[in-house]
């Protein structure tokens, strides 16, 4: 089935630590975005990508970043300098971003501070 | 900076009731209004969506209504059933300038269809 990869479902970090929250689909989507979900906040933006090594930062990019080497996959760290690390993160991809095509999401990582 | 504003915030709806969620927008530049539909630790999957040069669309018991002269558009379940309970979200597209293709959430709203 075709579809979007969010792993690790938990993750925990330490004070200090980078941690890297994986992000691949298989639906041959051009674009993919990465939201931050934090209770009664909706769905903001952190950076997204149209193409293979290109990606803009979003509303909130301070303390993260990104790569796009392959077009499958998306990966995004959360650096030491994201001190309020603690939400639920989101991957997504669509068709093409200018398009009707509808952004696709997968099932979210969930980051916690130990 | 672009907003979409959601309400209520949370609503409770008896079984075969009409749940309605409203968002309301700022900007003129969106050209595109998904609705999504979330379930507790799941990512929101696309429920409904309309393009402001249509008032109203409908499927099944799922329908939009879109008022362009307002800026406001509207989240309409019929018969609702209990599994129907998520959080739904609003959401637009942007049409243009730098944020082109960018989707702009509401805060969401949390559904509980009582049976």
């Amino acid at each position: 089935d075709g579809g979007i990869t969010q792993s690790p479902k938990y993750l925990f970090r330490k004070e200090g630590q980078n941690v890297t929250l994986s992000c691949e689909q298989n639906l041959n989507h051009d674009a993919m975005y990465w939201y931050r979900q934090d209770p009664g906040q909706g769905l903001r933006l952190i950076y997204y990508s149209q193409i293979v090594n290109d990606f803009q930062k979003g509303d909130i990019a301070e303390g993260y970043s990104v790569s796009r080497e392959k077009k499958e996959s998306f990966p995004l760290t959360v650096t030491s300098a994201q001190k309020n690390p603690t939400a639920f993160y989101l991957c997504a991809s669509s068709m093409a971003e200018y398009s009707n095509q509808p952004q696709h999401f997968g099932d979210g990582t969930r980051l916690s501070i130990l | 900076q672009q907003q979409v504003k959601q309400s209520p915030q949370s609503l409770i709806v008896q079984k075969g009731g009409i749940s309605i969620i409203n968002c309301a927008y700022e900007n003129t530049a969106f050209d595109y209004f998904p609705w999504y539909q979330q379930f507790p630790g799941k990512g929101p999957a696309l429920l409904i969506a309309i393009r402001p040069d249509v008032s109203e669309k409908k499927e099944g018991r799922f329908t939009i209504s879109f008022n362009k002269s307002a800026k406001q558009f509207s989240l309409h379940i019929m018969d609702s059933q209990p599994g129907d309970s998520a959080t739904y979200f609003c959401a637009a597209r942007s049409a243009g300038g730098t944020s082109y293709g960018k989707l702009t959430f509401g805060q969401g709203t949390i559904l509980t269809v009582h049976p």
